[in-house]
């Protein structure tokens, strides 16, 4: 089966820099993708890792670890509209995605 | 502009009835995706279309049912014979179906409400 675990909620200060886990055991590993989702509307895409190590994107970098089945989105300079759920999800090699639950992030001032 | 378009945003209906959600895109993907989402909950994958006139069932797929007649379209018909049908409901798209690094893109969702 396919599994893939996030923290549930965090929480962080405007200006800080966050890390958000994210862990997966799945049959098959052909990427994984990072969404953001704002409440009540569609997730946006962050990231895309499938090679070990960092990839920034401005404020927001991902990192992946294979051989661990492990990823973290790292949130820097952080904004109040940043507060959202940050969902993660792997590509198992199928024509499919499986998600996680996705973290809520809440940004206080 | 191109992008995936849901429509009602909002929808109501009363228990026992069918009820079609609407999803068109018109970024020419290939693959089209239905996902339903509940509080506390990831997405789940409802059906899945990676080409006209062919779809295949997701995790949860009792309960509904899909058409791709056309390459812009997938509706999705949530029947009387889905047990909690209450529920954000997000389509989605990408390029091909599969593809390592094909992302997808999704719409801004319908919640459905059952009375």
């Amino acid at each position: 089966g396919q599994n893939i675990d996030q923290p549930t909620e965090m929480t962080a200060t405007e200006g800080a820099i966050v890390q958000i886990n994210c862990t997966y055991q799945t049959s098959g590993f052909n990427g994984l993708f990072w969404y953001q989702q704002h409440a009540g509307e569609a997730p946006t895409f962050l990231s895309y890792n499938v090679l070990d190590g960092l990839e920034e994107k401005g404020r927001f970098s991902s990192f992946l670890s294979r051989s661990k089945g492990y990823s973290y989105l790292l949130l820097k300079e952080l904004q109040m509209k940043d507060s959202a759920s940050y969902l993660c999800a792997v590509n198992s090699g199928y024509s499919t995605l499986t998600f996680g639950k996705g973290t809520m992030l809440l940004v206080s001032p | 502009d191109g992008g995936i378009t849901q429509s009602p945003k909002y929808l109501f209906r009363k228990e026992g009835q069918n009820v079609t959600l609407s999803c068109e895109q018109n970024l020419n993907h290939d693959a089209m995706y239905w996902y339903r989402q509940d509080p506390g909950q990831g997405l789940r994958l409802i059906y899945y279309s990676q080409i006209v006139n062919d779809f295949q069932k997701g995790d949860i797929a009792e309960g509904y049912s899909v058409s791709r007649e056309k390459k812009e379209s997938f509706p999705l018909t949530v029947t009387s014979a889905q047990k909690n049908p209450t529920a954000f409901y997000l389509c989605a798209s990408s390029i091909v179906a599969g593809g390592a690094s094909d992302t997808q893109y999704f719409g801004p969702g319908t919640r459905l409400t059952v009375l």
